[in-house]
C-alpha cells in the first residue's frame, strides 16, 4: 500500500492567515491526490482533485499543487468556516489511501 | 442535484449480521462507481473499496477484503455494506461516496453520504 503522510497533524492559525498542509506519498502517485475537509460530526466534502482542480463549488481560497510524491494544500486567508481537519488520498493505486489528517484550529 | 442518503444508526451486538444502505439520486447511478469509508471513532478515514453498479465490478482494499461485503442493486439505485458476523472492532462510522473518473482507472470521490453510525455491543 502506499503510505500518505501529513504535516503537521496540527496546526493553531487565526482568521486571516495563509495556511498550508504538506502530504507526502512513499511513491510516485502522478497527480492523482485529492483533499478533502471534515468538520466535527460532518461527513467529509471534497475540495480537489488531481492534485490542483477545484470540485464544483470549492471556493479559490483553497488551492492544491504538486506532483509525484509531494503535494500541498494551502488555503489563502483562513475564515472562521475552515477550521477542520483536512485529509489528502492518493487514488493512483489501489487500495486508495488517506493521510493521517491535519486539524487546523483557532489561535 | 446529486444526492446520496444512508440507511439510520445501527445498534448491534457481536456475532450479528448486519447490511446498511446507500441510495444515490439525481444521477445515473450505474455510470459511476460508489465506495465505502470508514471513520473509526476519533480516528481518521480509511478506504474500503469500490463497486460499480454498471457491471457490479469491485475493487476492496486488503485490510477489509474478506471482513465486509460490498454490493449494489442498480434496479433500485442502491448500493450496501454488510458484515456477517459483526466485531467490536466494526464500531464505526460509514461513509458512502460516489466517485468520477478522471481518466480510465482512476476514480475520486466527489460527493458523499450522511454517513451510517455502526455500534457493536454486547
Amino acid at each position: 500500500d502506499i503510505q500518505m503522510t501529513q504535516s503537521p497533524s496540527s496546526l493553531s492559525a487565526s482568521v486571516g492567515d495563509r495556511v498550508t498542509i504538506t502530504c507526502r506519498a512513499s511513491q510516485g502517485i502522478s497527480n492523482y491526490l485529492a483533499w478533502f475537509q471534515q468538520k466535527p460530526g460532518k461527513a467529509p466534502r471534497s475540495l480537489i482533485y488531481i492534485a490542483s482542480s477545484l470540485q464544483s463549488g470549492v471556493p479559490s481560497k483553497f488551492s492544491g499543487s504538486g506532483s509525484g510524491t509531494d503535494f500541498t494544500l494551502t488555503i489563502s486567508s483562513l475564515q472562521p468556516e475552515d477550521f477542520a481537519t483536512y485529509y489528502c488520498q492518493q487514488y493512483n493505486s489501489y487500495p486508495h489511501t488517506f493521510g493521517g489528517g491535519t486539524k487546523v484550529e483557532i489561535k | 442535484e446529486v444526492q446520496l442518503v444512508q440507511s439510520g444508526a445501527e445498534v448491534k451486538k457481536p456475532g450479528e449480521s448486519l447490511k446498511i444502505s446507500c441510495k444515490g439520486s439525481g444521477y445515473s447511478f450505474t455510470s459511476y462507481w460508489i465506495g465505502w469509508v470508514r471513520q473509526m471513532p476519533g480516528k481518521g478515514l480509511e478506504w474500503m473499496g469500490i463497486i460499480y453498479p454498471g457491471d457490479s465490478d469491485i475493487r476492496y482494499s486488503p485490510s477489509f477484503q474478506g471482513q465486509v461485503t460490498i454490493s449494489a442493486d442498480k434496479s433500485i439505485s442502491t448500493a450496501y455494506l454488510q458484515w456477517s458476523s459483526l466485531k467490536a472492532s466494526d464500531t464505526a462510522m460509514y461513509y458512502c461516496a460516489r466517485h468520477t473518473t478522471i481518466v480510465p482507472g482512476k476514480m475520486v470521490e466527489d460527493y458523499w453520504g450522511q454517513g451510517t453510525l455502526v455500534t457493536v455491543s454486547s
